[in-house]
């Protein structure tokens, strides 16, 4: 049973491009996360997403961020006109329900924008 | 709203001795927590969970933690410490009930042979 699949693992964008990150959930999740992650600093939270659906994307920037889970194929965060204060490594997680459920992580794809 | 304290950014700890990796958190209703480790360039994986029941929870590669619930605390702790355990920790919890975890900033463990 494959794990959490993210691609690319590192991206590299310049200011001004679009930078679109990939998550493959563990088979048979249903449920997909998506977090950053900079340096120093923990997890912050940025959507939740289900077959389809958005539920929750309290964490995500208003604007250039959005995330997608179509019914067939991979979860897609895409982030449009990128800045340096982008550059992070942003994960991806599943799990098979939502609540008291454990979340499988990827191995994270890290974003450098120059 | 919910939080998560990792009072210390680093603990360093002999091989073979004990070790404790703190956390606090704050939340209203009962809590879910969760321990996960991160290797380098890695994701992180889950170690263990407390939702309800016994307070000692066992979790992989000998790692326990223990939900406190007067102090509002789940450290994690392991009997004997392992070179290859060195990696970051972070302790995450979730309202019960909710879908998102917050999780805390991680403290580094560092264990030396």
């Amino acid at each position: 049973n494959a794990g959490v699949m993210q691609n690319p693992r590192h991206l590299v964008r310049r200011r001004g491009q679009e930078a679109r990150l990939r998550c493959s959930p563990m088979k048979g999740h249903s449920h997909v996360y998506w977090y950053r992650q900079l340096p120093e600093e923990g997890l912050k939270f940025m959507v939740y997403l289900q077959k389809e659906n958005i539920i929750d994307e309290s964490g995500m920037p208003k604007e250039r961020f959005s995330a997608e889970f179509p019914k067939e194929g991979p979860s897609i965060l895409r982030i449009q006109q990128v800045v340096r204060g982008d550059s992070a490594a942003y994960f991806c997680a599943s799990s098979p329900a939502g609540q008291g459920h454990e979340q499988y992580f990827g191995p994270g794809t890290r974003l450098t924008v120059t | 709203a919910q939080s998560v304290a990792q009072p210390e950014d680093q603990v360093n700890v002999a091989e073979g001795n004990p070790l404790t990796v703190k956390c606090t958190y704050s939340v209203s209703g009962n809590p879910y927590l969760f321990w996960y480790v991160q290797y380098p360039n890695r994701g992180l994986q889950f170690l263990l969970k407390y939702i309800t029941g016994d307070n000692l929870v066992k979790g992989s590669y000998g790692f326990e933690a223990e939900f406190n619930k007067s102090q509002t605390s789940f450290h994690l702790k392991k009997p004997s410490a392992l070179v290859s355990d060195s990696a970051l920790y972070f302790c995450a919890v979730a309202r019960g009930g909710s879908y998102i975890p917050t999780f805390g900033r991680g403290t580094s463990l560092i264990v030396h042979p």
